[in-house]
């Protein structure tokens, strides 16, 4: 167990829609990264927050968007999803340096 | 940006064998991590290099990072059934943001 804590584990919907993912990091970890995780494609860095503060961005869509709360959890919002969008979305936290501990991810569908 | 180059893309071998896989990047790293995954499971930390020449152990687990600092590879001894998965290798070069660079995975596939 990571104890990066991720849900829903998985997630249905349908093209057009918004879903919200979320991610509480391991205690005492500042820094909260997104990646996703396309069918035979590798980890595609999104964005990382450190401390509510965003610190880097990836390939990471307009139609996408995250944040990080005080109390250090993040969420991940997509909208507008199209059938692409379907990947597993994975997120990792980190003290504010390597390594990075990943959670289990969430798998979205978008039908 | 950034890439590394991770090799080989699949490996099948027979229970028992031993394994090496690398990466290669353009770029010079200051850490070098080696990630597995399961199935329908986040990557899970194998061993985090800090240091050029450094060999680390984890198990039957060995990594080391390379001299150049350009370079990493990470052996599996006497391989078994629940080393199948994939193996990731991720590039730290430093600075402020502390995004990681990974590779495209190794898939090994282990024959009982």
């Amino acid at each position: 167990d990571s104890g990066v804590t991720q849900t829903p584990k998985h997630l249905i919907t349908a093209t057009g829609q918004r879903v919200t993912l979320r991610c509480s990091p391991r205690s005492g970890d500042l820094s909260v990264y997104w990646y996703q995780q396309s069918l035979d494609q590798g980890l595609q860095f999104l964005i990382q927050y450190y401390n509510g503060e965003e610190r880097a961005k990836g390939n990471i869509l307009e139609r996408f968007s995250a944040q990080q709360f005080p109390d250090l959890h993040s969420e991940l919002n997509l909208s507008s999803l199209e059938l692409g969008d379907s990947a597993l979305y994975f997120c990792a936290s980190s003290p504010g340096y390597p390594p990075l501990h990943f959670g289990n991810g969430t798998r979205l569908t978008v039908t | 940006g950034q890439q590394l180059n991770q090799s080989p893309q699949s490996m099948f071998i027979q229970e028992g064998e031993d394994v090496s896989m690398n990466c290669t990047s353009s770029s010079i790293f200051n850490t070098w991590l080696w990630y597995k995954q399961d199935p329908g499971e986040g990557p899970v930390l194998l061993i985090a290099l800090y240091k050029a020449g450094e060999l680390t152990s984890n198990g039957r687990l060995t990594a080391q990072f390379g001299i150049t600092r350009k370079d990493s590879f990470l052996n599996i001894s006497a391989s078994i059934p629940s080393d199948v998965g994939i193996y990731f290798c991720a590039g730290y070069s430093g600075g402020s943001n502390y995004k990681l660079t990974f590779g495209k995975g190794t898939l090994l596939t282990v024959n009982p």
